[in-house]
């Protein structure tokens, strides 16, 4: 079985920059795909960035493209997700997910808890 | 971006009956390769999602016989038999056929 384990998530002030780590056990990490999901307030599921096993592969939605930026150490088992230029609507739970394919997300069948990112002022 | 549209948005239940959760997409989820990319996942209070089922019917480890999903193309159904009080949660499905994934609004399902 999979464990997620997401970190990183703070206040911070709109315009500015984070990092959010996603510790990956069990399973063999370079032969899955990762997803970043995050859920505002209240709100319902949002699909925000993928990349494929490799880390060749990097996917995002229109609404963070160009500023976040998705990444995986396979050697350090370990998903990223470099968030700037942050705006109000990117406050959310974030969640770090696995899928169940290697070049492509198929379904998320494993996920983290969750890290709250709040931007405000 | 292909869009999911789930119904009804709420369903009360009684303890012991069934709920169904409709969920359907603006295009056909059938990839290129044969597979239909249709899972339905449970969000119970203050917990992350949780897989129930992946590629239309195919139920997840761990997951009580209770779940069934069916459905094709456009249209499918996630259905609790017997529901019991720890069901209560919304339930959301998700295609991953074509990039962006996307997730319906979401079911609640409450006693």
């Amino acid at each position: 079985e999979v464990q997620l384990l997401e970190s990183g998530g703070d206040l911070v002030q709109p315009g500015g920059s984070l990092r959010l780590s996603c510790a990956a056990s069990g399973g063999t990490f370079s032969s899955y795909s990762m997803t970043w999901v995050r859920q505002a307030p209240g709100k319902g599921l949002d699909w925000v960035s993928s990349i494929y096993g490799s880390g060749v592969n990097t996917y995002y939605a229109d609404s963070v493209k160009g500023r976040f930026t998705i990444s995986r150490d396979n050697s350090k088992n370990t998903l990223y997700m470099q968030m700037n230029s942050l705006r109000a609507d990117d406050t959310a739970i974030y969640y770090c997910a696995k899928g169940s394919c290697n070049n492509g997300v198929c379904s998320l069948d494993y996920w983290g808890q969750g890290t709250l990112v709040t931007v405000s002022s | 971006d292909i869009v999911m549209t789930q119904t009804p948005l709420s369903s009360p239940v009684t303890l012991g009956q069934s709920a169904s959760i409709s969920c359907r997409s603006s295009q056909s989820l059938v990839h290129s390769n044969g597979n239909t990319y249709l899972s339905w996942l449970q969000q119970r209070p203050g917990q992350p999602p949780r897989l129930l089922i992946y590629k239309i019917s195919n139920r997840f480890s761990g997951v009580p016989d209770r779940f069934s999903g069916s459905g094709a193309g456009t249209d499918f159904t996630l259905k609790i038999s017997r529901v019991e009080a720890e069901d209560v949660g919304i339930y959301y499905c998700m295609q991953a056929t074509q990039f962006p994934p996307t997730f319906g609004g979401g079911t609640k399902v409450e006693i």
